[in-house]
């Protein structure tokens, strides 16, 4: 049930864009998006609920789609603070813990 | 606080010592999940209170493993007769209230079993 990231791994130049594909393959409630640096706390970025709703913030944005069971995450033109560990966490109707996904990483180079 | 705050930051334990891995939410956030992170993963669920209440456990990987919340705030992860197979990070997140708030995570507990 742990849901499916893709890229794994991908590098960027600053400025160039990305996304994030995270996949279920259970009905999802919930997506939300969370960063990690080395050594810290994850952190939260954004959620998107049920209805295939986007969303965003700066330069980073989301959208759900309910009918394919899927998230994708872009980044916009990028910038050096985006280097990072991103994670989807899916919840699910009835369980409120979310599951994780691998983990897709982010480097950005000068 | 201003953020979850979990200690110790670091543990090494020896195998088959016991450890007490301790949390401490946000003021007020009703929600308190444990996860474990292996290295070069993403974070597996292990148990979730809401209060004091532990109303999942299902993540916890054997009966060595062991939270609780007394009073509905602070928590603490107690691990029994620890393996090598326990090395891990172990954070902690916090949230205001039911599904759809966001998480709010801790710094985390690298354990290591030698």
């Amino acid at each position: 049930q742990q849901p499916v990231q893709s890229p794994q791994a991908v590098i960027l130049r600053e400025g160039e864009d990305a996304v994030i594909n995270c996949s279920s393959s259970k009905a999802l409630y919930s997506v939300h998006w969370y960063r990690q640096k080395h050594g810290e706390a994850p952190v939260f970025l954004m959620i998107l609920l049920k209805g295939g709703e986007q969303k965003g913030h700066d330069k980073i944005s989301a959208s759900f789609n309910e009918k394919k069971q899927q998230s994708s995450l872009y980044l916009t033109a990028s910038q050096l603070s985006y280097s990072g560990t991103y994670f989807c966490g899916t919840g699910f109707t009835g369980r409120r813990a979310l599951t994780f996904g691998s983990g897709t990483r982010l480097q950005v180079q000068p | 606080g201003a953020g979850v705050s979990q200690s110790p930051r670091y543990k090494v334990a020896k195998r088959g010592q016991d450890v007490a891995l301790r949390c401490d939410p946000i003021s007020g956030h009703v929600s308190l999940f444990w996860y474990q992170q292996a290295l070069g993963q993403g974070p597996e669920f292990l148990t979730y209170f809401q209060n004091e209440a532990q109303l999942d456990k299902s993540g916890l990987p054997s009966d060595r493993f062991f939270a609780e919340r007394p009073e509905g705030s602070v928590s603490t992860l107690k691990i029994q007769r620890t393996q090598q197979e326990d090395s891990a990070v172990y954070l902690c997140a916090s949230s205001l209230k039911g599904e759809g708030s966001p998480l709010h995570f801790g710094n985390g507990t690298r354990l290591t079993v030698t």
